[in-house]
């Protein structure tokens, strides 16, 4: 079983649909939680980061962790065709190098 | 832009040959990163240094090496190459180092092909 798990998708979902991104993971050790988006092509850019259980809002995102489950979510809410990427969760702590999900793609038709 | 430059952006080479990527980090990044993305396995720790030093190997096989030079560029040194070497290798750099979350941030990438 890998550290972190993610569905690789893709999702496609229509433009204005609230979409749900996931990972679990298994290590407890894992502090800090963090979600990238790549877009094809390019390097992956840190979208959301949170360090507790709970929920962060960032305009159309929100980063959602449940550290007793050991699982994480992203929700974009009016989802838009530019939302179209692949959706990276990622998780360290203390001297630990962040573990990354395989990644989510995420197809936003109009 | 993140700030962080990778060259060459494309590379196509042939089994057993050896190639050396390139990365610059950001402005005042002390740290560097190096990561493989392939379809299967997702995007892969390989290495950090930080300042110059080795500090952190992750899943980096034998035939790969590493070096930060003292204005803090990095090399990326693949040997012997295999077809399953093909891969998105992407550089990464922070202020500091992992020992607390530090935001890494992407250089664009050097895409791999092996034949």
């Amino acid at each position: 079983q890998k550290e972190v798990e993610q569905d690789p998708g893709p999702l496609s979902v229509p433009e204005g649909a609230i979409v749900s991104l996931n990972c679990t993971y298994s290590n407890s050790a894992f502090q800090y939680f963090m979600w990238y988006r790549q877009y094809s092509r390019k390097g992956p850019e840190l979208l959301m980061y949170t360090y507790s259980s709970g929920n962060k809002e960032d305009g159309r995102f929100t980063a959602q962790v449940d550290k007793s489950s050991k699982y994480i979510s992203l929700f974009i809410r009016d989802s838009q065709p530019s939302d179209s990427a692949t959706y990276l969760c990622a998780m360290g702590g203390g001297s630990y190098i962040p573990t990354f999900g395989r990644g989510t793609s995420l197809i936003v038709h109009p | 832009d993140s700030g962080v430059t990778q060259t060459p952006k494309h590379l196509i080479t042939a089994t057993g040959q050896r190639v050396t990527l390139r990365c610059s980090p950001r402005s005042g990044d002390l740290s560097v990163y190096w990561y493989q993305q392939s379809l299967d396995q997702g995007l892969q720790f390989l290495i950090q240094y930080y300042n110059g030093e080795e500090r952190a190997k992750g899943n980096i096989l034998e035939r790969f090496s590493a070096q930060q030079f003292p204005d803090l560029h990095s090399e990326l040194n693949l040997s012997s190459l295999e077809l399953g070497d093909s891969a998105l290798y992407f550089c990464a750099s922070s202020v500091g180092n992992s020992g607390s979350y530090n935001e890494q941030f992407f250089g664009p990438g050097t895409r791999l092909t092996v034949l």
